[in-house]
Parts: C-alpha cells; structure tokens; sequence
C-alpha cells in the first residue's frame, strides 16, 4: 500500500520559517496537497498540486514536491498558524491517502 | 458559497447502524464526485470513501477497513449524499466529515462533520 510519512511534531518560534516534510514512494510523480487543522475546527486546504495555494491562504504558505519527499513551508510563522498539518496525495488503488499529520507548535 | 452540512451522528452500540447525511449547496451538485473521511478522537485523516458523479457511472469505491460494512450513496434531487454504516465497531467511532473538490487528486471543501460515537 502506499503510504505517507510526516515527522509528528514541530517547534518554531514566531518569525521564523516552519518546515514540514512529507515522504512517500516516489511521491514526487503524484501531486501532493497540504491541509491545516486548528483544534476543534475541520481541515483546511493550505496547498493543492505541489504548490498552488488556494484563494484567501497567506502568501507565507508555499509547497513544493520532488524526488520522494513533499514540503510545506510557512515563512515567518505567526501563533494563528498553530494547528496539525497534513500531507495528502492519491493512489490509484486506494485513492485518497493522507500523512499522520504534525503538530506545529509556535512558542 | 460551497457548503457540506453533516447530520445523522450519534451513540450506536457495537454491531448497530447509522446513516449520515450531507447536504451541499454552492456548487453544480450533479457533476461532483463526493467522499467521507473520518477522524477518530485525537488520532488523524482516513479516507473512508466515494462515490462519482452519475455522469462518471456513479460508483463507488471504499478504504479496506470499512469494504463491504459501509455504502455511499446520493439523491441529486436532493443535493443529498448519504453514509450508511452497518455492523458498526468501536473502532469506527469518530468524526466523519463529507467532502469534495475539483479534482479527485485532492479535496477542496469539508464539512464541519458529525460526531459518531460506538459504545455499548
């Protein structure tokens, strides 16, 4: 089956440029998209096909996908972007996959 | 506005069935291709399925842990797409959101979901 990988967890301070992984086989020749969900509230659409990002999402949100590794970058992060983010793309067996999520933490 | 309202969640015993409703508005109903994730307390996303539009051949397709338990369907008259649950285990409790998009290769819009709880 194919499967996603994201790092559980992530510490940035306010200001600084957040980081967050996504590995899957040869995942780079699939698109990958990136969901944000505060606490309490439904997922987000952040990113679709590697690096579009979706009408009224910050310009600080950017993505990129290549070789097996997708990535989620938020540029000087602000406490509002504190939330799980999770990676997603699609296989033709069992369509909609999505990452274990990470925790982004702004302190 | 694209809107997905859920309904239909509530406390089932281990066995039992559900059915789950999502009503959409906003968007041209008939040409979408709808699915449900689900999120059990405190864990992550799961694909639970799908159904295609019936200009597509309306089928279906379903995550393995719920093949042959769970069924989609949709009333197009209605804007309606349901979720129905059957031998329901504990293990399936969570929050179940309906969701569509664009592009099957990704989901644009979610539901604020409905709150399905397995319990004897």
């Amino acid at each position: 089956s194919f499967d996603l990988t994201q790092p559980p967890s992530l510490s940035v301070s306010p200001g600084q440029t957040a980081t967050i992984t996504c590995s899957g086989d040869n995942l780079g020749n699939r698109f990958a998209s990136w969901y944000q969900q505060r606490p309490g509230q439904s997922p987000v659409q952040v990113i679709y096909q590697d690096s579009e990002r979706p009408s009224g999402i910050p310009e600080r949100f950017s993505g990129s996908n290549s070789g097996t590794t997708a990535t989620l970058t938020i540029s000087g992060t602000q406490a509002v972007d504190e939330a799980v983010y999770y990676c997603q793309a699609w296989d033709s067996s069992t369509e909609v996959v999505f990452g274990g999520g990470t925790k982004l933490t702004v302190l | 506005e694209v809107q997905l309202v859920e309904s239909g969640g509530a406390l089932v015993k281990p066995g039992g069935s559900l059915r789950l409703s999502c009503v959409a508005s906003g968007f041209t109903f008939n040409n979408a291709w709808l699915s449900w994730v689900r999120q059990a307390p405190g864990k992550g996303l799961e694909w639970v399925g799908r159904i295609k539009s019936r200009s597509d051949g309306g089928t279906t397709n379903y995550a393995t842990p719920v093949r042959g338990r769970f069924t989609i369907s949709r009333d197009d008259s209605k804007n309606t797409v349901f979720l129905q649950m059957d031998s329901l285990k504990t293990e399936d409790a969570g929050m179940y959101f309906c969701t569509t998009g664009t592009n099957l290769l990704w989901i644009d819009f979610w539901g604020r979901g409905t709150l399905v709880t397995v319990s004897s």
